[in-house]
């Protein structure tokens, strides 16, 4: 079992739509948990940060943590056709220098 | 700088010769990363330095690879021998410090395709 599973999709929504991404892990040493957002031919670009479990929310972003069942989920609102994007969740432990293990990304794609 | 850079953007190289590629981390942070991304895969952690120290290069993926970071800024990665299946992005990350709490903000890549 991978470190980090994520659903590659891609996943296809029309405009409006409320987008689900999940990501589940098995290190339950992870603490730090991100959702990164990478357009085509770009670097990964930082969205959402969530320390330990619980919820966060950024404008029409939101990031869960539950860690007792080792889930991470972003929730997208009144999805737009600019976050069609590859979304890559990464996490990492509390020891410092712990590299971010990375999910290998789901590709969105929001039709007008 | 305003954000990480790297150079170059695009490299395409012939198998057998070596490539460097170089990262100018955001002014100010003292860690640098580097990650390699292949098609459909997720993104692979390399090496990363605190300073110009690596203390983890367990992700090197062969005696090939090696970087270096001095002055504590600038850093580069040599890929010697070059196979087909180098060919990735190489992405270059900063942080403030080597701490998993510290955001880490990434480069455009460099596109290495090797033929």
């Amino acid at each position: 079992q991978k470190e980090v599973e994520q659903d590659p999709g891609p996943l296809s929504v029309p405009e409006g739509a409320i987008v689900s991404l999940n990501c589940t892990y098995s290190n339950s040493a992870f603490q730090y948990f991100m959702w990164y957002r990478q357009y085509s031919r770009k670097g990964p670009e930082l969205l959402m940060y969530t320390y330990s479990s619980g919820n966060k929310e950024d404008g029409r972003f939101t990031a869960q943590v539950d860690k007792s069942s080792k889930y991470i989920s972003l929730f997208i609102r009144d999805s737009q056709p600019s976050d069609s994007a590859t979304y890559l969740c990464a996490m990492s432990g509390d020891q410092a220098g712990t590299a971010l293990i990375f999910g290998k990304g789901t590709t969105l794609s929001v039709s007008s | 700088g305003a954000g990480v850079s790297q150079s170059p953007s695009n490299k395409v190289t012939e198998k057998g010769k070596d490539v460097e590629l170089r990262c100018d981390p955001i002014s100010g942070h003292t860690a640098l990363y580097w990650y390699r991304q292949s098609l459909g895969q997720g993104l692979e952690f390399l090496i990363y330095f605190q300073g110009n120290s690596a203390p983890d290069k367990s992700g090197l993926p062969s005696d090939r690879f090696s970087a270096e970071r001095t002055g504590g800024s600038v850093s580069t990665l040599t890929i010697q021998r070059t196979q087909q299946e180098d060919s990735a992005v190489y992405l270059c990350a900063s942080s403030l410090e080597a701490h998993s709490g510290n955001t880490i903000y990434f480069g455009e890549g460099s596109w290495l395709t090797v033929v």
